[in-house]
Order: structure tokens, then sequence, then C-alpha cells
């Protein structure tokens, strides 16, 4: 158990619906990372965050959003859902701004009917 | 572009020792990491190379080359729950520090 919480666990919603996943990271970890994993793309960086500031982005779709609120807990929000955005979701938490270590959350499996 | 390639995939028997390759096209990074992941479940990192040479951690080793644009992680005493993809992953220099770039990932597989 690597400390980061992720919610909920599974995810079946339709074509063009919005969904909010939800990550607690590592108690006293500041920055949390959220990444994208499908069969064809590998792992893909989506966004980071360290204390409540945005850090870096990666292949992020413009449909997709995130926030860190006070209490550090993070939410990656999908809408216009497609087909192709059928993945798992993982969050990721660091102590630093830029970790090589990451605790990973056990992830969101999201499928788009 | 910036890409980490691996093999897709490797088989090996319990007790031996394999070797998964990890040969980048980036420019440079800032060290290299290995994770490991079993099915459905949450990479698990395993180490980390921030200089050239060899880090070992009990019966995994991990090694870097920079001037080979090379490294790879061997894993010895193999174990049927070493079964499981493994990712090389760096945060490459010229972009975000913070964007870590994963591999293309190596599905081992122990057999008995």
């Amino acid at each position: 158990d690597s400390g980061v919480t992720q919610t909920p666990k599974h995810l079946i919603t339709a074509t063009g619906q919005r969904v909010t996943l939800r990550c607690s990271p590592r108690s006293g970890d500041l920055s949390v990372y959220w990444y994208q994993q499908s069969l064809d793309q590998g792992l893909q960086f989506l966004i980071q965050y360290y204390n409540g500031e945005e850090r870096a982005k990666g292949n992020i779709l413009e449909r997709f959003s995130a926030q860190q609120f006070p209490d550090l807990h993070s939410e990656l929000n999908l809408s216009s859902l497609e087909l192709g955005d059928s993945a798992l979701y993982f969050c990721a938490s660091s102590a630093g701004t830029a970790s090589h270590e990451q605790y990973f959350g056990p992830g969101t499996r999201l499928t788009v009917t | 572009g910036q890409s980490l390639e691996q093999p897709s995939e490797v088989t090996a028997v319990e007790g031996a020792i394999v070797q998964i390759n990890c040969t980048y096209q980036t420019s440079g990074f800032y060290g290299l990491s290995w994770y490991q992941q079993h099915d459905g479940g949450a990479p698990t990192f395993l180490s980390y190379n921030a200089l050239d040479g060899l880090e070992e951690t009990g019966r995994f080793s991990s090694f870097l080359s920079r001037s080979d644009s090379y490294g790879y992680l061997l894993l010895q005493e193999l174990q049927m729950k070493d079964s499981a993809s493994y990712f090389c992953a760096a945060f490459p220099y010229g972009g975000a520090t913070n964007k870590l770039i994963f591999g293309t990932g190596t599905l081992l597989a122990v057999q008995p």
C-alpha cells in the first residue's frame, strides 16, 4: 500500500458525459501527478500540481482539467468523454516538486461506452 | 522526440538472471528510474540512477551509461512473483523538469 488513495476504483459512463476522479496523496506529500495508461499509449503524464499550484503539463486534452485543493487532495475532471478516453488513470504523489520516486495510487479504470 | 525504448517482452525461468534494457532518444535527462507494475496494479518505484554506473538493491540492480544512451535493470534469482511489466522513466532536459516520461514497458514472464 503506497498511501495514495483514489476513488472510484471503476467508472463506467457514456460518451459525452463528464466524470471526476479523486486522489488523496500520501501524508506529507505536496506534489500530485496524474497519468493516463491505455493499451496502445503506455503511461502518459497528464499534469502535476505542487502545493495547490500547477507545475507541469503533459499531453493533457483541453477537455480534461485538474486542480489541487488546500487539503492537498486533487481532482481530475474529464468532460465530453469519447470512447478513446477509456483507460486507467493513475494519481501519484511525492514530497518534492520534481521527484523521480513517485508513489502511485491503485488507479481508476474508466470505461466509456 | 523524447522517447525511452524497451523490448516489449522477455521470458526467463525461475532462479535465472534477466536484463531489461532501456535506450533513450532524448537529448539527455536527469537520471533514470525503474518501476514495476503487476497486471492492472499500481506502478511501484524500484530504483534510480542519478549518475553513470551500477546501483544495487537486493536482487535488483540498475545500470546507467549516458555516453551510450542506455540503461538496464538486472533481476537476479528470479521468482514467479517477478512476473510483471517493468518501465524505465526519466525527466528529459529541455522541457518541464517535472514531466516524467515513461518507457514503452517490458512484460517479464517468469516460467517454472
